[in-house]
């Protein structure tokens, strides 16, 4: 059974066209992370949370936004998309902060996006 | 300098050989280690932490050396299904941070 759940699998936007991306957990886990990857480069993290607290990194556009609600969910929330921001996008969780020894990120399938 | 830099090949082997992929990090603080393994168009998956001793799961090694900050993968009797990326991941502070991968491909 899949413990972090990305929907959509794919998804396509218009240049400009606001977009969300949902990431749920059945693990209960404290820390959620949404990564950006592009072709051929390494997953980039892009602002996670502690419970409800949010780290935003400090090259992360202002263009993308996160809501965490509740423990389970998360999103991703892109105000006006760029060809640039075609990518993969994943979440993950740890049950702590991934910087603790042996900490294990648990990924999402990920959301493919597409910008037209 | 990147903070975690690998290789990113791609590798070509036949089946059954041997192959080795290594991995530096910038960041002496760093503390924990870890090998993920990526499909085209996947989800990155844990495929085994890597600890000071060296450690060995079936047919891969992982081995870090803390003094030169790097790590190592090794993958015997390679079979077609090793076919990834296989990306290095060190800790730093809260969060991970991914190397590029290496790209294996294993032919018949």
């Amino acid at each position: 059974d899949a413990m972090v759940i990305q929907n959509p699998r794919y998804q396509v936007t218009q240049f400009g066209k606001p977009v969300t991306l949902s990431c749920s957990q059945t693990l209960n886990h404290n820390v959620m992370y949404w990564y950006q990857q592009k072709s051929s480069q390494a997953p980039k993290l892009l602002f996670h949370y502690y419970d409800k607290d949010f780290n935003n990194e400090a090259d992360t556009p202002d263009n993308f936004q996160s809501r965490r609600p509740n423990t389970s969910f998360c999103f991703l929330d892109i105000r006006s998309p760029g060809l640039g921001d075609a990518a993969m996008y994943l979440c993950a969780t740890s049950r702590e902060f991934s910087g603790a020894a042996n900490e294990k990120l648990f990924f999402g399938s990920g959301t493919q996006l597409s910008v037209l | 300098r990147k903070e975690v830099e690998q290789d990113p090949g791609p590798f070509n082997v036949p089946e059954g050989a041997t192959v080795a992929f290594n991995c530096t990090y910038s960041n002496s603080a760093s503390q924990s280690f870890f090998w993920y393994r990526q499909d085209c168009r996947k989800e990155p998956k844990l495929l085994m932490s890597v600890y000071s001793s060296g450690n060995e799961d079936g047919r891969f090694t992982a081995q870090l050396n803390r003094a030169s900050q790097y790590i190592s993968l090794l993958i015997r009797d390679s079979k077609l299904s090793d076919s990834a990326t296989y990306l290095c991941v060190v800790t730093s502070g809260y969060a991970l941070n991914f190397g590029k991968g290496t790209s294996l491909l294993v032919t018949p």
